[in-house]
């Protein structure tokens, strides 16, 4: 079974562009989380989406958003792009949303560096 | 709130020698635990998680785990270091009320042969 996909693998911007980062969950996988790993934060979650609707959200501005589509596959958008906004983005995805035995399982991540 | 605290921000073994990587947590209810580590410019990959049962948790890779209500701990061990396994080591626990995942800080295992 392949494993969670992530596009692009790498990207560069500058300032106040917006980037949209694309991710392919496991076959079979209903929920899709997304994380922001930096060296100075560490891994901080985004926001979950769970048939299309968002179900959790992570204390990140609203220039961040995302959404999924009926195929479980997802998108986030980073709007109005700051220097602060480079890092690794990971996408993750699991069986069911609100099952608290599930695994998630991780993407190779998007690195995105903002100029 | 919901935490994990990885106390080591590096862990140095010798090739052969076991080691030991340390999580507390802190969560109301039942912990939900886990174990990843993340190889240089990859995603993290699921090593082993705790739910409930036997204290000692088996993963992959010749990993486990052991699971210390007490001293709410879920300290991740291996009998016998590899070069191979050098990478860096996440402790998650999962918010059973709101339903998040919290990683630790991360704690990068150096294995020198």
């Amino acid at each position: 079974k392949a494993g969670v996909t992530q596009t692009p693998r790498y990207l560069i911007k500058t300032r106040g562009q917006q980037v949209t980062l694309s991710c392919s969950p496991i076959s079979g996988h209903r929920s899709v989380s997304w994380y922001q790993q930096t060296p100075g934060q560490g891994l901080q979650f985004l926001f979950e989406y769970f048939s299309e609707t968002q179900r959790n959200k992570g204390n990140f501005p609203g220039r961040f958003s995302g959404r999924q589509f009926s195929n479980s596959r997802s998108e986030m958008n980073v709007s109005t792009l700051e220097l602060g906004d480079s890092a690794l983005y990971l996408c993750a995805s699991s069986l069911e949303a609100g099952a608290t035995t599930d695994t998630q399982y991780f993407g190779p991540g998007t690195r995105l560096t903002v100029l | 709130a919901q935490s994990v605290a990885q106390p080591e921000d590096q862990v140095n073994v010798a090739e052969g020698n076991p080691l030991t990587v340390k999580c507390t947590y802190s969560v109301s209810g039942n912990p939900y635990l886990f174990w990843y580590v993340q190889y240089p410019n990859r995603g993290l990959q699921f090593l082993l998680k705790y739910i409930t049962g036997d204290n000692l948790v088996k993963g992959s890779y010749g990993f486990e785990a052991e699971f210390n209500k007490s001293q709410t701990s879920f300290h991740l061990k291996k009998p016998s270091a590899l070069v191979s396994d050098s990478a860096l080591y996440f402790c998650a626990v999962r918010d059973y009320n709101f339903n998040k995942f919290y990683f630790g800080s991360g704690t990068k295992l150096n294995v020198k042969p």
